[in-house]
């Protein structure tokens, strides 16, 4: 009950395109739901995040899509560009509980 | 700059010995966390500490150890207990635990 399952394992872009990224889980009692970007040899930096009081949140190419009663979010890139290259994870939390990671999603972008 | 550190970037270890992962924030966070990364399976939590003196157990703390004497530091011992530790390890901290969390950019530890 407490993981939360990400998809695609692995995901290839052409640029310009749109890449969507998938998220589920099954505690409803999470409440925060962001989202994490890690290049190589670095360490993940928040991208964005939402809580399930919305349905969908943007900032710039990045968007959060939130269904409740699916219980799934997801996280798209428009517009993605080569440097958009990295390992994407999602996560969730209860209240201030600690986060539970996906299993992450390698996103390859190419020209 | 306000960030976290960890260091040295790269560890070798051999058989049989314990090694030390060093993890310093300036970001004045009380909870701070550790993360063991292998590849196709995300971070998994190791230890985390919600303030100074406290520290609780992840989800695979077997084969560690951890200290909280100074609310900057948060150091990890990899011990020979643990017996598969090649892995990158991340330090996290956040305001509190739940909240956005910084990470740095990792130690690789690798046995010789």
């Amino acid at each position: 009950q407490q993981q939360v399952k990400q998809s695609p394992q692995s995901l290839i872009v052409q640029k310009g395109g749109i890449s969507i990224i998938n998220c589920a889980y099954e505690n409803t009692a999470f409440d925060y739901f962001p989202w994490y970007q890690q290049f190589p040899g670095k360490g993940p930096a928040l991208l964005i995040a939402i809580r399930p009081d919305v349905s969908e949140k943007k900032e710039g190419r990045f968007t959060i899509s939130f269904n409740k009663s699916a219980k799934q979010f997801s996280l798209h890139i428009m517009d993605s560009q080569p440097g958009d290259s990295a390992t994407y994870f999602c996560a969730a939390s209860i209240n201030t509980d600690k986060l539970i990671f996906g299993t992450g999603t390698r996103l390859q972008v190419f020209p | 700059d306000g960030g976290i550190t960890q260091s040295p970037k790269y560890l070798f270890r051999k058989e049989g010995q314990n090694v030390t992962l060093s993890c310093e924030q300036n970001l004045n966070h009380d909870a701070m966390y550790w993360y063991r990364q292998d590849p196709g399976q995300g971070l998994r939590l190791i230890y985390y500490s919600q303030i100074v003196n406290d520290f609780q157990k992840g989800d695979i703390a077997e084969g560690y150890s951890v200290s909280r004497e100074k609310k900057e530091s948060f150091p990890l011992t990899v011990t020979s207990a643990q017996k598969n530790p090649t892995a990158f390890y991340l330090c996290a901290s956040s305001i509190q635990v739940g909240q956005p969390q910084h990470f740095g950019d990792g130690t690789r530890l690798s046995i010789l």
